[in-house]
């Protein structure tokens, strides 16, 4: 069966500093991934998503995120955060049996001043 | 243009009630997808709707159930509440039934006391 794994739970990092959350996935074909963003008591906003193609993709707010195909991976970047970045990140990939997202534990993302 | 709604936004109820979820689709969706989120969580798969008819069904048992009107709005069903059953419960749209970027709203929250 297809799953996600966040490996970080929480990930502090100083305002202005670089991020990088993480992100793999087990799926045999091309998957497509998804990266969302939730800030407390919020929906799930998407951030960038992967079908195919340039395997560097770019996104809202800043975000990138790079398919990795050798080694299974997705992770999210951003060259910068601001404290308004302080959120849970969640990566899911579409489940090809139906169509569903299965999605990662989440990374919380904790900002220094 | 108006996104996903969802109603109620927070809701208690005791062990062994039952309880109805609602949800509005973005205009021309036709899709609306039900996600629960236990907190600590990612989200896990319910049920998928698509022009009326069921799609896909999550691991959740038959006290659980959905539906989606001629409007494409949809209802989520749970019935003798459990205390497990408290989460956040979450609606997507999608404009088609396959591999689509989900649009979520900002979800109902059930507290089963």
């Amino acid at each position: 069966a297809q799953s996600v794994t966040q490996p970080d739970i929480h990930i502090t990092v100083s305002e202005g500093a670089s991020l990088e959350l993480r992100c793999n996935y087990s799926y045999g074909a091309t998957p497509y991934l998804f990266w969302y963003v939730q800030s407390p008591g919020q929906g799930l906003q998407l951030l960038l998503k992967y079908f195919s193609g340039d395997t560097l993709v770019q996104g809202i707010k800043g975000f990138e995120a790079e398919f990795k195909r050798s080694q299974s991976s997705f992770n999210l970047r951003k060259p910068s955060v601001h404290w308004s970045d302080a959120a849970e990140y969640f990566c899911a990939v579409v489940d090809d049996s139906n169509y569903q997202l299965i999605w990662g534990a989440g990374t919380k993302l904790i900002i220094k001043p | 243009d108006a996104g996903v709604t969802q109603s109620p936004t927070h809701l208690i109820k005791t062990r062994g009630q039952q309880v109805t979820l609602r949800c509005s689709p973005i205009s021309g969706h036709k899709s609306v997808s039900w996600y629960q989120q236990v907190l600590g969580q990612g989200p896990q798969f319910i049920f998928q709707y698509y022009e009326k008819e069921e799609r896909g069904r999550g691991n959740f048992p038959d006290r659980f159930s959905a539906r989606q009107f001629p409007n494409y709005s949809s209802e989520l069903n749970v019935n003798a509440l459990l205390l497990g059953d408290s989460a956040l419960y979450l609606c997507a749209s999608s404009l088609g039934s396959g591999a689509n970027v989900l649009t979520f709203g900002a979800g109902s929250r059930l507290t089963v006391l």
